[in-house]
């Protein structure tokens, strides 16, 4: 079990370029949430999906961030337009029965997005 | 909403040396409390779960503790190593998410 991989782990992108950041969760997660991590800052919830469906996306800026997890392949967290203050790193994390459940969320080892 | 708060924001310890790292929380609405460690650059690493129906857990040297009708939990490390050197989070799952605290950074000194 290879665990939650994300790609690419460090993305470098020049002011208003788009920024593609995908999240394989591990075998058997159906639920995903994406985190963002900012400079000396805590994690702050982003968007929670599963299969086809978003479920909870109160923590995802009004423009310019969307997010998606397919029936098949990876979830993926798109920045269209991105600004320097996107400079960050964006972690996703799966589990089997969200957070509800008996189970731990794990991380992914996170996607650094530098802007430059 | 609900709110996650860690204290100390910093702590540094010589080794061999017992700690407690401090967690509290407004909405005691939650399913469980989980402890992680994050070490500079890297993801997260999950510790402990405790379930709100639980009060502790342990492993290894460390064991975390659950007050749900007052808000707060507690991880305490025993017999500190430098090794143990990162920043440990606090979050809470409730709703549908889990909320993180700031943190703590810990540092043990050799």
């Amino acid at each position: 079990n290879a665990g939650v991989m994300q790609n690419p782990r460090h993305l470098v992108r020049r002011r208003g370029q788009e920024a593609r950041l995908r999240c394989s969760p591990m075998k058997g997660h159906s639920h995903v949430y994406w985190y963002r991590q900012l400079p000396e800052e805590g994690l702050k919830f982003m968007v929670y999906l599963q299969k086809e469906n978003i479920i909870d996306e109160s923590g995802m800026p009004k423009e310019r961030f969307s997010a998606e997890f397919p029936k098949e392949g990876p979830s993926i967290l798109r920045i269209q337009q991105v600004v320097r203050g996107d400079s960050a790193a964006y972690f996703c994390a799966s589990s089997g029965q969200g957070v509800s459940g008996a189970n731990v969320l794990t991380f992914g080892a996170g996607s650094r997005l530098t802007v430059l | 909403k609900q709110e996650v708060t860690q204290i100390p924001a910093a702590l540094s310890v010589p080794e061999g040396e017992n700690l407690v790292l401090n967690c509290s929380f407004t909405d005691s609405a939650i399913y469980n409390l989980q402890w992680f460690r994050q070490d500079p650059g890297k993801g997260l690493t999950s510790l402990l779960l405790i379930q709100s129906s639980q009060r502790e857990q342990t492993s290894g040297r460390l064991n975390a503790s659950l007050d749900k009708s007052s808000g707060r939990s507690t991880l305490y490390i025993a017999a500190s190593q430098p090794g143990d050197s990162a920043t440990y989070l606090c979050a809470v799952g409730s709703g549908s998410r889990l909320t993180f605290g700031e943190g703590t950074q810990l540092t043990v000194n050799p």
